[in-house]
């Protein structure tokens, strides 16, 4: 089945620093890749919606200047959180779809600790 | 908007149990319904879908019924596996735009016991 790979898996970063997320799709090529948010035991929340060569679009309510995303090709997606404050510690999944399908692919997950 | 309920868990359950997950929506229009799963360490994978009213997904034993009337795609397996054990979301995909969003529910925590 089509594979997902996120990179780091986890990361700790001082309050301050900008913090940079990728997410791949290995043999598939993604046309649009989304970014979401968990909380403990909350449910997967999205953040942005984005398509190869275009700008993100953010979901009500998330910050576009804190939540950098980019999608400069169609295997890699990045998210990056600038100038981090313990409040964005989280969990951040990505997924992926080929275009035309419904189905998205989920990554593994990146566990962000900010102290 | 949209949003998804279901019910909270954790649920433990015995070998070879019954299980039910229930999952109710709110939506505009028609949506299409998905049970994901996240086994620990892994991504969410998806386990089943439906597409329209009265739709049965189904998937290694797990099954979930579109029900329109009363807005619920309840997740059921007659005899669940230690293999089991994992996180369920129910989730629903816009029927409008080309970019299918999910919006999910918080997930259910099954723990199966030998």
């Amino acid at each position: 089945g089509a594979v997902v790979s996120q990179h780091p898996s986890w990361v700790i970063c001082k309050s301050g620093t900008s913090v940079k997320i990728e997410c791949r799709s290995l043999d598939f090529q993604a046309t649009t890749m989304f970014w979401y948010r968990q909380f403990p035991k909350q449910s997967l929340m999205l953040m942005a919606t984005s398509n190869e060569g275009s700008k993100a679009t953010y979901e009500q309510g998330v910050e576009k200047d804190k939540f950098l995303i980019n999608h400069a090709s169609l295997t890699l997606s990045t998210l990056t959180v600038t100038s981090a404050h313990p409040e964005d510690s989280s969990f951040y999944i990505c997924s992926a779809k080929q275009r035309g399908s419904y189905e998205q692919y989920f990554g593994p997950g990146t566990r962000l600790t900010v102290t | 908007g949209n949003s998804v309920t279901q019910m909270e868990g954790p649920v433990t359950l015995s070998e070879e149990a019954f299980l039910t997950i229930n999952c109710t929506y709110t939506a505009t229009g028609y949506p299409s319904l998905f049970w994901y799963v996240q086994y620990p360490g892994e991504g969410l994978q998806l386990l089943l879908k439906a597409t329209k009213a009265d739709d049965k997904g189904s998937n290694k034993g797990f099954e979930a019924t579109y029900r329109k009337e009363t807005t619920s795609f309840h997740l059921e397996k007659g005899s669940v596996q230690v293999s089991d054990s994992a996180v369920y979301f129910c989730a629903l995909s816009d029927s409008g735009g080309s970019n299918y969003k999910l919006t999910f529910g918080k997930g259910t925590l099954l723990t199966v016991n030998p």
